[in-house]
């Protein structure tokens, strides 16, 4: 089964405005990452951080992780119609060589 | 640089029939993994392969599936007697070998499309 789950299911917001969306796992991580996917060009690899680090920027992105909650937030500011797309979070943990996906945002983006 | 790529990009075949995916990752990664996805969900984790070493698999890899890489390059994934329930893209994956194996940025290949008839 999949570990993590991405809150919410769905969102849709006007092009300008942020978007938030929430992935809540299960067990102790190493790392989380964040990946894009649209029929356009498949998954993408957006970023990721480390379970020593609690927050991360690249871009327009902002990630942050809180390991007590077992938590992560992706923002995306200044949205654009470009953005949407699924987003994933997928976790990965000591002791094994997978990365487990969360089930996915979908991001609407209104132009 | 290409990518990493798959063939076929669709595949449509009947209950019971064989089916054979390839995927062929950048060529200077040795880690290669291959997901399912269906409809609506996440990738799920199949097996992961470190040069031509498969060291993990997922207990959703049925004994009807298996995958190789015998020369540590490109990999493929078999699916016997195939079922209906097996409908689903297939993803492939693969991440540099001079990275942590703690760090790790997969690229994604564009997949393959299974429909079970």
């Amino acid at each position: 089964s999949q570990q993590g789950e991405e809150d919410p299911q769905a969102l849709s917001i006007q092009e300008g405005e942020n978007a938030t969306m929430n992935c809540s796992y299960k067990t102790s991580i190493n790392n989380l990452q964040w990946y894009r996917q649209n029929s356009g060009r498949g998954l993408v690899h957006l970023i990721l951080i480390r379970s020593n680090e609690r927050e991360k920027h690249s871009g327009r992105l902002r990630v942050t992780l809180d390991t007590s909650k077992k938590s992560s937030s992706l923002l995306i500011t200044a949205s654009r119609a470009a953005d949407t797309a699924s987003y994933f979070c997928a976790t990965f943990s000591s002791g094994t060589y997978k990365y487990i996906f969360g089930t996915g945002t979908r991001l609407k983006v209104l132009a | 640089d290409t990518g990493v790529s798959q063939d076929p990009r669709h595949k449509i075949t009947k209950r019971g029939q064989n089916v054979t995916f390839r995927c062929d990752p950048i060529s200077e990664h040795n880690r290669l993994y291959w997901y399912r996805q269906t409809l609506g969900q996440g990738p799920e984790f199949l097996t992961y392969f470190q040069n031509e070493a498969q060291l993990e698999k997922s207990r959703l890899l049925s004994d009807r599936f298996s995958a190789e890489r015998p020369k540590g390059s490109f990999s493929t994934l078999e699916i016997q007697r195939t079922e209906q329930g097996d409908s689903a893209m297939y993803l492939c994956a693969s991440s540099s070998s001079t990275a942590s194996l703690f760090i790790n940025e997969q690229f994604f290949g564009p997949g393959t499309r299974l429909t079970v008839l």
